[in-house]
């Protein structure tokens, strides 16, 4: 069936370091990633999607590549700023077109 | 242009007793879906409706728990003989194409 794994729950880094969230997932379709973000007491918002024509997606310094070899869809930064604090959900589009999400991963950014 | 709206935003009730949960979509969109969040859970899928017509309710506990979409400007979550562990935040999001969410503020149920 179709499922989304991201295997960090927590990730602490000091400012100015790289990021990298990971996602993995399966998928019985051709799939179709998200990354949303949900800062303290907002309400989760599209960060990034995955595109079907090998374009790497980019906002606010994020990218990710979809790698179907691996079925993953990493979330990576060159360069954690403070104001990158918060929840992470990596989602994927599945059967019936519904959209479900990973566990999330909270990331801290410290000075 | 406003975004999703869901009200209420707080809702305290008791337990065994009956929680009703709107969900204003933005306007145009053709797809709705509820989700609830918990810390232990996550964002967990619990329906969702494409043009007012019930898709996918696979994530909904069936005994208690109902949704409907009456009209395209709003669907309800109705939870019946809630439990503690209904405490949750409950979101509504819609999409125009069925890819990218917009969320609402979501509401925050809390059963004592």
């Amino acid at each position: 069936g179709d499922s989304v794994t991201q295997t960090e729950g927590l990730v602490t880094l000091t400012e100015g370091l790289p990021v990298m969230l990971n996602c993995t997932y399966q998928s019985t379709y051709s799939p179709f990633l998200f990354w949303y973000v949900q800062h303290l007491n907002e309400a989760p918002k599209l960060l990034l999607k995955s595109f079907t024509d090998n374009k790497r997606p980019e906002h606010q310094g994020f990218h990710a590549t979809l790698h179907k070899s691996s079925s993953s869809f990493h979330l990576q930064k060159s360069s954690a700023q403070l104001s990158d604090s918060a929840l992470y959900y990596c989602a994927l589009r599945g059967s019936n077109n519904r959209i479900f999400f990973g566990d999330g991963t909270q990331l801290v950014v410290k000075p | 242009n406003a975004g999703v709206i869901q009200t209420p935003r707080h809702k305290v009730t008791g337990k065994g007793q009956e929680a009703t949960l709107w969900c204003e979509p933005i306007s145009g969109h053709s797809a709705v879906f509820w989700y609830r969040q918990t810390i232990v859970q996550g964002l967990e899928f619990l329906t969702y409706f494409r043009n007012q017509a019930p898709i996918d309710d696979s994530g909904m506990p069936k005994e208690r728990f109902s949704a409907q979409m009456p009209n395209q400007s709003h669907s309800t979550l109705k939870i019946q003989s809630t439990q503690p562990q209904d405490s949750a935040v409950y979101l509504c999001a819609s999409s125009l194409t069925g890819n990218t969410l917009y969320f609402g503020e979501g509401s925050r149920l809390i059963v004592v």
